[in-house]
């Protein structure tokens, strides 16, 4: 079975600064990954997405994250936080039989002016 | 291209009492997703169907959730009776064909429960 687990459910950066958010994932087929964003009140938009082509996937928003195997790892990141990032992040693994997605727990990002 | 919409988007009932959630996806997507976003989690798949097929339902409480999609395309999740732990933000994703790279699942704004 799948799982992910995201590191730190609260992340503070001032604006301006990197912006880096953990995701680590079990798997035991090789996995897709995705990166969403949840403003308040609304539903989740995809960032990006690993499907087993290159590495480094960059997404909206300047976000990118790199798939390493060895690490079992898919962190998130922006070299400068804008305000307008401020939200909740979801990590997710899909089960490749028949597209159901496992959540992380979710990490909110807040941007400091 | 219109996204997957929902309805309602919030809705408050009383324990005991009977609700139902619908969502239309995005044209032309054959899968459709129910999941269950309980306040400060990740979201839970409920139920996964394919046109108007179940193809996973392991995680739906089918003692009070049921959820249907009779002509493949609009469907509706009730509960009955409500408890007070079903309390959360209801989901809708839709998906295109899976095998060619319809991987991605597009999301509704959701549905936000309260049961009192």
């Amino acid at each position: 079975a799948q799982s992910v687990t995201q590191l730190g459910s609260h992340v503070s950066v001032s604006e301006g600064a990197l912006v880096l958010l953990r995701c680590n994932y079990s798997s035991s087929v090789p996995p897709y990954l995705f990166w969403y964003v949840q403003y308040p009140n609304q539903g989740l938009q995809l960032l990006l997405k690993y499907t087993s082509a290159a590495t480094l996937v960059k997404g909206i928003n300047g976000f990118e994250a790199e798939f390493k195997k060895s690490e079992t790892s898919f962190h998130l990141t922006k070299p400068s936080a804008h305000m307008r990032d401020a939200a909740e992040y979801f990590c997710a693994v899909r089960n490749n039989a028949g597209n159901m997605l496992t959540f992380g727990g979710g990490t909110r990002l807040m941007v400091k002016p | 291209e219109a996204g997957v919409a929902q309805s309602p988007r919030y809705k408050i009932i009383e324990k005991r009492q009977s609700v139902a959630f619908w969502c239309n996806p995005i044209s032309g997507h054959a899968t459709l997703y129910w999941y269950q976003q309980i306040l400060g989690q990740g979201p839970k798949l409920l139920i996964q169907f394919q046109n108007n097929g179940v193809v996973d339902d392991s995680q739906l409480p089918k003692d009070r959730f049921s959820a249907e999609r009779l002509k493949g395309v609009d469907s509706t999740l009730k509960i009955q009776p409500a408890k007070l732990e079903d309390s959360a933000v209801y989901l809708c994703a839709s998906s295109s064909n899976i095998l060619a790279g319809g991987e991605t699942q597009y999301f509704g704004p959701g549905t936000r429960l309260l049961v009192l």
